[in-house]
């Protein structure tokens, strides 16, 4: 059963480009939650979503930023318009459809930079 | 703003040493976890214990939860240079869908 996957693993992007992030969360998961981490801190909680619906987005920023869990494929985290406040690392973690009470699996994370 | 808050912000110790990080919450919780993160990698899940536990041992780590407190500390014991990493705590809110909340965390450097 193969892990969480994210790429791409590095995303270099000038300012004013898109990002896209993807996650494919393990098999048989269906929770999905992206968490932001900028340098020498704790992850910050963004969005929380399952199949075809956004449960909680109280950590996006209101602008720019979108993700999707679609039906079929990876969760997409988009970022658009990219400035240097952007530069982070973007973790991807996922739990089974069981209950709340469950371990989140990460995934190794896609590290942008924005020149 | 963050929940977690761990102590110390950073730990140095000799190999064969005991470390011990502390984190407390502010809010009632489901449960508390704890991470290890490897410079610039993933995040390892080590342990999880709920609101209803008071200690859980895995291995080398030995994870205590006081309520009354918002507090928990997790000890490894017998250091070894390959636990040299941060460690993050991480709860979830009573209230919640299932999002962590993560402290700053405590970087451990063990020395071999």
């Amino acid at each position: 059963n193969a892990g969480v996957m994210q790429n791409p693993r590095h995303l270099v992007r000038r300012r004013g480009q898109e990002a896209r992030l993807r996650c494919s969360p393990m098999k048989g998961h269906s929770h999905v939650y992206w968490y932001r981490q900028l340098p020498e801190e704790g992850l910050k909680f963004m969005v929380y979503l399952q199949k075809e619906n956004i449960i909680d987005e109280s950590g996006m920023p209101k602008e720019r930023f979108s993700a999707e869990f679609p039906k079929e494929g990876p969760s997409i985290l988009r970022i658009q318009q990219v400035v240097r406040g952007d530069s982070a690392a973007y973790f991807c973690a996922s739990s089974p459809y069981i209950g709340l009470q469950e371990t989140q699996y990460f995934g190794p994370g896609t590290r942008l930079l924005v020149l | 703003s963050q929940q977690g808050e761990e102590d110390p912000q950073a730990l140095s110790i000799q190999e064969g040493e005991n470390a011990t990080m502390n984190c407390s919450y502010k809010t009632s919780i489901n449960n508390l976890q704890w991470y290890r993160q490897n410079s610039g990698r993933g995040l390892v899940h080590l342990i999880l214990i709920r609101s209803n536990e008071r200690e859980k041992h895995s291995g080398r780590l030995r994870v205590t939860l006081d309520t009354s407190k918002k507090s928990s500390s997790l000890l490894i014991t017998a250091s070894r240079a390959a636990d040299t990493a941060s460690y993050f705590c991480a709860t979830e809110r009573s209230s919640n869908t299932g999002k962590l909340i993560f402290g700053q965390g405590t970087t451990l450097q063990v020395k071999p």
